[in-house]
């Protein structure tokens, strides 16, 4: 089953404005990670937040994490067409190290 | 070159074949995973390998198997391909000896089984 559940499944805005998308888990983690997929394509590392960190920034991308209500959100900022992708949230429990995916968002951005 | 390389990048194959997909690394990472990708659905864990002894169930393995042939080689088998298998296939690794470290993925696999 998915651990992670994402929201929206699908959000189109216009070129400029910020995308945030939101990412729920069910048990505990010791990491949350981002990833970008273009269509058909592989996906890409976007970036990791720790179970012990609040909050994250990467150039235009700002997530955050939060333990007690089990989410974490995605904030693209100042979008651009070529940020049109799907998104996907990945958690880790440790041990194993399997990663989890939730079923992502699709990200379109209007020129 | 690509850090990891699938193939083929794209196969039809008939109901009832065997077929395999290979995945081979360049990035020298002990990790090597196997996923599904159906639409709607995210990616799904087929089977993961930690070593070349060690070989690991996924979530969705019934169907599949795998071997590790080396270090840098990881393959995933059809025994005998349904069309519920018609998916896009992903190879994935991660470094080990720690938690927190990215995966990297292969371009993937579309596979059509009529």
């Amino acid at each position: 089953s998915q651990q992670g559940e994402e929201d929206p499944q699908a959000l189109s805005i216009q070129e400029g404005e910020n995308a945030t998308m939101n990412c729920s888990y069910k048990t505990s983690i010791n990491n949350l990670q981002w990833y970008r997929q273009n269509s058909g394509r592989g996906l890409v590392h976007l970036i990791l937040i720790r179970s012990n960190e609040r909050e994250k920034h990467s150039g235009r991308l700002r997530v955050t994490l939060d333990t007690s209500k089990k989410s974490s959100s995605l904030l693209i900022t100042a979008s651009r067409a070529a940020d049109t992708a799907s998104y996907f949230c990945a958690t880790d429990k440790g041990g194993a190290q399997k990663l989890v995916f939730g079923q992502g968002t699709r990200l379109t951005i209007n020129p | 070159d690509a850090d990891v390389t699938q193939t083929p990048r794209n196969r039809i194959t008939k109901t009832g074949k065997r077929i395999m997909l290979e995945c081979s690394q360049t990035k020298g990472h002990d990790r090597m995973y196997w996923y599904r990708q159906d639409p709607g659905l995210g990616l799904r864990l087929i089977y993961y390998s930690f070593d070349v002894k060690d070989i690991n169930k996924g979530e969705i393995s019934d169907g599949y198997s795998v071997s590790r042939q080396a270090q840098a080689k990881f393959s995933l088998s059809l025994e005998s391909a349904i069309p519920n298998q018609t998916a896009l296939y992903f190879c994935a690794t991660r470094a080990g000896g720690g938690e927190n470290t990215e995966a990297f993925f292969g371009q993937g696999t579309r596979l059509t089984v009529v």
